[in-house]
């Protein structure tokens, strides 16, 4: 069964609109991580946020903020006034205290701002 | 402090060859895992190693193997190449363990042909 689901394929905005990426997670472990990371056109996956399992205080970083709610296991993302250069594809992951060491992987969402 | 790195950062093999790929942690980091990623199948995990001992695999046929050396740094080593076996190859290192973030390089992509 798929661990985490991100329902949006593709997005595309204009330059300073807000994105926002939407993903659900499934564990039955109460101590778990979650993650989101970007890979631009590049390949490197990039560490954007980080997301501990008991800490559900929502928080902004720079143009970054995140919504966790353990109630319906959604870690969405967004981006505030998006730029051309946050084009790339987004994926959430997960990483559970009983599957150690591993991240499962949303199928992403690939984000394109256009000019 | 360096990032992760991998090389070589292109392969192009045949079918039924081997191929070997390598990975340098960052500094200070103990754990290193592989992950496949391909279109079809995105993401999937390989398999992890820390202080030389794999703890986790994922679900891949024998032909997947890796190893980790006394500085951290991990080979891969796929045999007898298949075409689907054609992906981008990531590395990633941690500190330790799951509850540590996982830092990627910029991946080693091969084609089989």
């Amino acid at each position: 069964a798929q661990k985490v689901t991100q329902a949006q394929t593709e997005i595309s905005v204009v330059e300073k609109e807000d994105v926002t990426l939407d993903c659900v997670y499934e564990t039955r472990d109460t101590t778990y991580y979650l993650f989101w990371y970007k890979q631009p056109p590049s390949g490197e996956l990039v560490f954007l946020i980080r997301r501990n399992s008991f800490d559900e205080q929502n928080e902004i970083s720079g143009r970054y903020s995140w919504n966790f709610q353990k109630s319906t296991s959604s870690f969405n993302f967004t981006i505030t006034a998006s730029q051309v250069v946050d084009s790339a594809v987004y994926f959430c992951a997960l990483s559970e205290g009983s599957d150690d060491y591993k991240l499962s992987f949303g199928a992403g969402t690939t984000v394109t701002v256009r000019a | 402090k360096a990032g992760v790195t991998q090389t070589p950062r292109y392969l192009i093999k045949t079918r039924g060859q081997q191929v070997t790929l390598s990975c340098s942690p960052i500094s200070g980091h103990r754990s290193v895992s592989w992950y496949q990623q391909t279109p079809g199948q995105g993401l999937q995990f390989l398999f992890e190693y820390f202080s030389e001992t794999q703890r986790n695999k994922g679900n891949f046929p024998g032909r997947f193997s890796g190893r980790q050396f006394s500085n951290s740094r991990s080979e891969m080593n796929v045999s007898t190449l298949e075409l689907g076996d054609s992906a981008l190859y990531l590395c990633a290192s941690s500190l330790a363990g799951s509850a540590d973030t996982q830092y990627f390089g910029p991946g080693t992509r091969l084609t089989v042909l």
